[in-house]
């Protein structure tokens, strides 16, 4: 149980352009889910907090404008990079938490991104 | 205040040997204290966790050790096996955070057959 995917697992963008990362709980319902950016050899960072049905909230430092979060179901949450550029490159990782039920955080297996 | 400091950056032990990693925080609100591993290119993988009442949790070959009073908590592998090797973060939770979680900086365990 508490599986939680991530699509697609690599991706390459033209600088510019936008790129659109789905985290999804498999089988359990998460009310909070986390996107977080590492770098390599690095510990995660965590870029913001996602309710569902309400607006993220952003950690410091991270532009709201450039990291669009949606989390429009229990199941399901999005996070776009807008006019990527190649310092956006990364390891994205999500993690759901199931509502009502502990604070035991799930992680996705991570969406390598390089923007060219 | 938020800040969970781990060590050692990397370790190397043997195989059958016995892996300690530490952490130690600041913040005593931390209510929660997970364990990830994570492999190359993939997520991280919950481990073991514990609470503050309690000092010893064992899981397996993993043990968290807690020390309330000191703040800090450390993770023992048992029986170290070369498919542990990986990086371990410690991470704790609670106080004004909200849920997040607080990661430490990371262990990149090396363990030689």
């Amino acid at each position: 149980g508490a599986v939680v995917s991530q699509h697609p697992s690599r991706v390459i963008c033209k600088s510019g352009t936008s790129v659109k990362i789905e985290c999804r709980s498999l089988d359990f319902q998460a009310t909070t889910m986390f996107w977080y950016r590492q770098f390599p050899k690095q510990s995660l960072m965590l870029m913001a907090t996602s309710n569902e049905g309400s607006k993220a909230t952003y950690e410091q430092g991270v532009e709201k404008d450039k990291f669009l979060i949606n989390h429009a179901s229990l199941t399901l949450s999005t996070l776009t990079v807008t006019s990527a550029h190649p310092e956006d490159s990364s390891f994205y990782i999500c993690s759901a938490r199931e509502a009502g039920v502990g604070e035991t955080q799930y992680f996705g297996p991570g969406t390598r991104l390089l923007v060219l | 205040q938020q800040q969970v400091k781990q060590s050692p950056q990397s370790l190397i032990v043997q195989k059958g040997g016995i892996s300690i990693i530490n952490c130690a925080y600041e913040n005593t609100a931390f209510d929660y204290f997970p364990w990830y591993q994570q492999f190359p290119g993939k997520g991280p993988a919950l481990l073991i966790a514990i609470r503050p009442d309690v000092s010893e949790k064992k899981e397996g070959r993993f043990t968290i050790s807690f020390n309330k009073s000191a703040k800090q908590f450390s993770l023992h592998i048992m029986d170290s096996q070369p498919g542990d090797s990986a990086t371990y973060f410690c991470a704790a939770k609670g106080g004004t955070s909200y849920g997040k979680l607080t990661f430490g900086q990371g262990t990149i365990l090396t363990v030689h057959p």
